[in-house]
């Protein structure tokens, strides 16, 4: 079955970077791209930005352009997210999710805290 | 901030029917399709309808979801403590080329 497994919780001090994994198994990697959505405390779903895993092509959010990148290793079958210059407002749970945008299938979840 | 605005709350009592509104524009729910996302506590979200009105495999048929224009819903038939959850709406945004969720909703079963 399709299973999303992300890295553990992060706590980083605020202009610090973030980088999230997300490991797939159960299907062909390079057939789907990786979405990321975050969820700050007690907020509701933001899309982040997406990246395919065929070619690398991504897709970032107007919001976090510049201070997002998001990458694949297909030899692992992984994909990472790294968000620069931390802010408080950062503070969110992370999901990678599978496709572009219809998300099907979900990562457990990754809390970074950002706090000095 | 979400472009796509639902209700905060809605409730009902179990065995009840309960439609939950997502209110967006012609750049995104009126020119592509809407998703709906249920989010128990504590967990990640589970897609509930994809392409405005399809329900994946393993979902059950009392829950609908429509769309008409620049608006959309999402009806719960039959109630039970179970769909006790946080509601999301979703499409894609052609002028942010970007994906954008709903405001949520959160559904509480009396």
């Amino acid at each position: 079955q399709v299973q999303l497994v992300q890295s553990g919780a992060e706590v980083k001090k605020p202009g610090a970077s973030v980088k999230v994994s997300c490991k797939a198994s159960g299907y062909t990697f390079t057939s789907y791209g990786i979405s990321w959505v975050r969820q700050a405390p007690g907020q509701g779903l933001e899309w982040m930005g997406w990246i395919s895993a065929y070619n690398g092509n991504t897709n970032y959010a107007q919001k976090l352009q510049g201070r997002v990148t998001m990458t694949t290793d297909t030899s692992t079958s992984t994909a990472y997210m790294e968000l620069r210059s931390l802010r408080s407002d950062d503070t969110a749970v992370y999901y990678c999710a599978r496709d572009k945008w219809e998300l099907r299938n979900w990562g457990q979840g990754t809390l970074v805290t950002v706090s000095s | 901030q979400s472009v796509l605005t639902q209700p905060p709350s809605a409730s009902g009592t179990p065995g009840q029917r309960v439609t939950i509104s997502c209110s967006g524009s012609s750049s995104n729910i009126g020119s592509n399709y809407v998703y709906w996302y249920q989010q128990l506590p504590g967990t990640a979200p589970k897609l509930l309808i994809y392409r405005n009105n399809q329900r994946p495999s393993g979902v059950p048929d009392r829950f609908s979801g429509s769309k008409s224009g620049t608006s959309a819903s999402l009806a719960i038939s039959g109630l039970r403590s179970e769909d006790e959850a946080d509601y999301y709406c979703a499409a894609w945004d052609d002028s942010l080329n970007g994906g954008v969720f709903g405001t949520g909703t959160k559904v509480t079963v009396l």
